[in-house]
């Protein structure tokens, strides 16, 4: 299966800074279409995950352009910009191209 | 409003099988795919297997093969997942969530998993 390390794993944050989080795969994530298929997932306690971004750098339907993703082969960014107290929760990347589809171990976000 | 709407909680005893159901309501049902997931008590997500209604094409993961059956109905819009021979390991929230899907040759892509059921969670003891 393909192995996905994010970091870091936790991650505490002044409201209106920036954050950024790192995703690394065991392979890379590119198909012969030129596509990454990486996504970006959010999930909040008790609820369930919320997608951001697919295909490494498309914010998802409804997503604030504070969001954005980066990044191709095996190295990828989720950066968040003037973070936002709604935006603490565990943020998961996840890949597609593989099967099975796996997930990253997950990084908390908090505040400050 | 496009919603994906799961069966009630379960809760099971060991060696059972259990059956979940999701409901795909406000957008068309058979183009995308339909995924399974689960999320044992701080864990992250962990993928079981995708259906695409449209083709009739399902993949699953290499660790529930042979114990888990995805298919869906779309004269009812609803996909199933049933998962046999239950032990206490499988214990977690399983959610269906609807996604976008690429295919060729023999392979299909799952990604973009944009709507999501609200969970059911599945608790196995004796």
């Amino acid at each position: 299966d393909i192995e996905l390390t994010q970091s870091p794993l936790s991650l505490s944050v002044t409201p209106g800074e920036s954050a950024s989080i790192s995703c690394r795969s065991s392979q890379s994530l590119v198909h012969a279409n030129g596509y990454s298929y990486l996504d970006w997932y959010m999930q909040k306690p008790g609820q369930s995950p919320q997608v951001l971004i697919y295909l490494a750098s498309n914010r998802a339907a409804g997503i604030s352009d504070r969001f954005s993703g980066s990044g191709s082969g095996t190295s990828f960014t989720l950066k968040i910009s003037r973070v936002e107290a709604e935006d603490v929760g565990i943020y998961y990347c996840m890949q597609g191209l593989h099967t099975p589809v796996t997930f990253g171990p997950g990084t908390t976000v908090d505040i400050k | 409003q496009v919603q994906q709407v799961q069966t009630g909680a379960e809760v099971m005893k060991p060696g059972s099988s259990v059956k979940v159901s999701c409901r795909t309501s406000g957008v068309t049902f058979s183009g995308y795919s339909v995924n399974w997931f689960r999320q044992a008590p701080g864990q992250g997500p962990e993928w079981m297997g995708g259906i695409i209604p449209f083709l009739e094409t399902t993949q699953y993961a290499q660790k529930f093969q042979g114990r888990v059956t995805i298919a869906a109905d779309k004269s009812t819009h609803t996909a199933h997942m049933d998962l046999v021979n239950v032990t206490s390991e499988d214990t977690a929230t399983y959610y269906c969530a609807r996604g976008a899907r690429d295919c060729s040759l023999s392979l299909c892509y799952f990604y973009y998993f944009g709507q999501w059921g609200q969970g059911t969670r599945v608790t196995v003891s004796s």
